[in-house]
This record gives structure tokens, C-alpha cells and sequence, in this order.
């Protein structure tokens, strides 16, 4: 079965700073990779996914993320972020084959301080 | 094109009584997901549903939980006798049958059992 870790539970930052939020994997199948926005009280917001083809992919928001297989690893970046970038970021699994189904990380939260 | 609705979008219930969450999937989509957001943690898959089917639900507890897709009308899951473990944010996901791995949430339902 698969698992999702996300090493930081918070990650302070100044406005405009690049930022980055670690995800990684466990899997031994096939996966796709998707990260998703929580801002509070409200429900999951897609920002990008990965289901093939190039492993650099871009989201909303001006959002990326990289999928690296060796390395199990798909973490979200952004060169530069604003105050509204505050929230809770989750990294979701699904394997494939596997009745699409969605494995979470325990999330991220990003806390941008002017 | 109205996204996925849940109701109500809060819900107080005293312990022993029944909750009856409401998810009204997007419009075309024949595939719901039901996750549950304990409070600080990731979302946890419950189960998988399409209409009148229940495909997986693997995450569901064995027990007083229960989820149904009906023909016609939303997707109910069902909580009996409710304790006060079962207080979490429970969210609703629906995709196209034709293309999978891509899930929109609703904005959820917070059921507090006092």
C-alpha cells in the first residue's frame, strides 16, 4: 500500500521569499501525484498533478512541482510568495490501477509573514 | 456548471444520535469519494461509491458507518449513534467516469458530537 510524508508540519516564510514543500512516497506500483490547497474552514483545492509526460508540472497560482522516481519525491515550489498563499498544502497519492482512490500526506502549513 | 455541494455544512449532534452527510456530486460526474479529516491530520479515504454501487470501502469503520449512491439524489453517508470520536470534517469528491485521477472536493461538513 502506498504512503505519503511530508516532512514539514509548518513552514514559516517571508513575503516574497521562494518557498518549497517537501513531499515524498512510498509505492510500488505506478503512482500519479496531485498536490492540493486547503485555505480554512473550506474544502480541497487542486494546484497541479502528475500523471505523465514531463516530470516538471505547473499549476495555478504559480505553483510548480517535480516529480523525481528515483528519489520518490514530489515537492511543490514557488519562486515567490504572497500573504493569500497562506494555508494548509497536501500531497496525495493515487496509485494506478487502484480504483483512483487518494492517499494524503498529514499537510503542510505555509505561513507567509510580511 | 455547479461544483460538488455538501449539506449541511455543519452539524451538531449529541452522542447516541444519527448524522446524515449530503454530497450532490458535480453534474456528469458518476464517481464519489467520501474522506474524513480528523482535526491537525491529512484526509483519510473511506470509500468509494459510483451510482448504486459501493466500489471500495476499505476505509470505512466496521462498524454504525455507511454510505449509499442512490439512482436518483446525493450520496448520503450515514453515522449511527454518533460518539464523541466521530467529530471531523468529512468531505466529498466527485470525478467523470470517463476520466479518472482528477477529484473535485466539496467544502465539506463539520459534524461536532458534543
Amino acid at each position: 500500500a502506498q504512503s505519503v510524508t511530508q516532512l514539514d508540519s509548518q513552514v514559516p516564510v517571508f513575503e516574497e521569499a521562494p518557498v518549497e514543500l517537501r513531499c515524498n512516497y512510498s509505492s510500488s506500483v505506478s503512482v500519479y501525484l496531485f498536490w492540493y490547497v486547503q485555505y480554512p474552514n473550506q474544502g480541497l483545492q487542486l494546484l497541479l498533478k502528475y500523471l505523465s509526460g514531463s516530470t516538471l508540472v505547473k499549476g495555478i497560482n504559480g505553483f510548480e512541482a517535480e516529480f523525481n522516481k528515483s528519489q520518490t519525491s514530489f515537492h511543490l515550489r514557488k519562486p515567490s510568495v504572497h500573504i493569500s498563499d497562506t494555508a494548509e498544502y497536501f500531497c496525495a497519492v493515487s496509485e494506478a490501477n487502484a480504483g483512483n482512490m487518494l492517499t494524503f500526506g498529514g499537510g503542510t502549513r505555509l505561513m507567509v509573514k510580511p | 456548471n455547479a461544483g460538488v455541494m455538501q449539506n449541511p455544512r455543519h452539524l451538531v449532534r449529541r452522542r447516541g444520535q444519527e448524522a446524515r452527510l449530503r454530497c450532490s456530486p458535480m453534474k456528469g460526474h458518476s464517481h464519489v469519494y467520501w474522506y474524513r479529516q480528523l482535526p491537525e491530520e491529512g484526509l483519510k479515504f473511506m470509500v468509494y461509491l459510483q451510482k448504486e454501487n459501493i466500489i471500495d470501502e476499505s476505509g470505512m469503520p466496521k462498524e454504525r458507518f455507511s454510505a449509499e449512491f442512490p439512482k436518483e439524489g446525493p450520496s448520503i453517508l450515514r453515522i449511527q449513534q454518533v460518539v464523541r470520536g466521530d467529530s471531523a470534517a468529512y468531505f466529498c469528491a466527485s470525478s467523470p467516469g470517463g476520466v479518472v485521477y482528477e477529484q473535485y472536493f466539496g467544502p465539506g461538513t463539520r459534524l461536532t458530537v458534543t
